[in-house]
């Protein structure tokens, strides 16, 4: 069983429109939460936290939910910038990360 | 330079020969990572130094084998690799202080063919 599963997409949206998607892990007791995204062809880098009361930065809102180990993220007004793969990632222990597949997402004119 | 440098950024090579890719970070970290992205797979933990000395050898095969001379410097040397050796090499950052790892800055990778 994949540590960290996502569904790989692609999500195709329109520019303005709102695209959400998960992702789930199987360690009940992962420490920390955190969306990365990565460009093609580039490396990943940091988007954001997530918290367990949930979270927002700008047009990004950010989901957990323990019980149900899962991970959402939410954009919103969808910019052409914001194409890209997001990864799920999950702190398994001080020094381990796991990361999801990734999920893309494709946002046209 | 600022952020996580590596070297070179692609490189292809035979099944026999011998290379080295090289991580630099100007971050003031003293943590380092390298990890293996192939096509569609997500990021696998190769090796982790903190404060120089190894504390994860993620089952790598003995082909791989990492070099840490000071918190600056990563180094994963190379020699007779396969075919499906060929991915993405990414080496990261970051900070530790006492058990808390923080977040994880990455260089722009090396890509690999082995032919």
């Amino acid at each position: 069983r994949k540590e960290v599963e996502q569904d790989p997409g692609p999500f195709n949206v329109p520019e303005g429109a709102t695209v959400a998607f998960n992702c789930t892990y199987s360690n009940s007791a992962s420490q920390s939460f955190f969306w990365y995204r990565q460009d093609c062809r580039k490396e990943p880098k940091l988007l954001m936290s997530v918290y367990s009361s949930g979270n927002e930065d700008g047009r990004f809102t950010a989901q957990l939910n323990r019980a149900s180990q899962y991970i959402s993220l939410l954009i919103r007004d969808s910019k052409l910038s914001d194409s890209a793969t997001y990864l799920c990632v999950v702190r398994e222990n001080d020094y381990k990360l796991s990361f999801g597949a990734g999920t893309t997402v494709t946002v046209r004119a | 330079e600022t952020g996580v440098t590596q070297t070179p950024r692609h490189l292809v090579m035979g099944m026999t020969n011998k290379k080295s890719l090289k991580c630099e970070q100007h971050l003031g970290h003293n943590a380092m990572y390298w990890y293996k992205q192939s096509a569609k797979k997500p990021l696998e933990l190769m090796f982790v130094y903190s404060l120089e000395e190894r504390v994860e050898n993620n089952s790598v095969p003995s082909r791989f084998s990492p070099e840490c001379p000071n918190s600056s410097h990563l180094f994963l040397h190379l020699h007779t690799l396969q075919p499906e050796d060929s991915a993405l090499y990414l080496c990261a950052s970051s900070q530790v202080a006492g058990s808390s790892y923080n977040e994880q800055f990455f260089g722009p990778g090396t890509r690999l063919t082995v032919l």
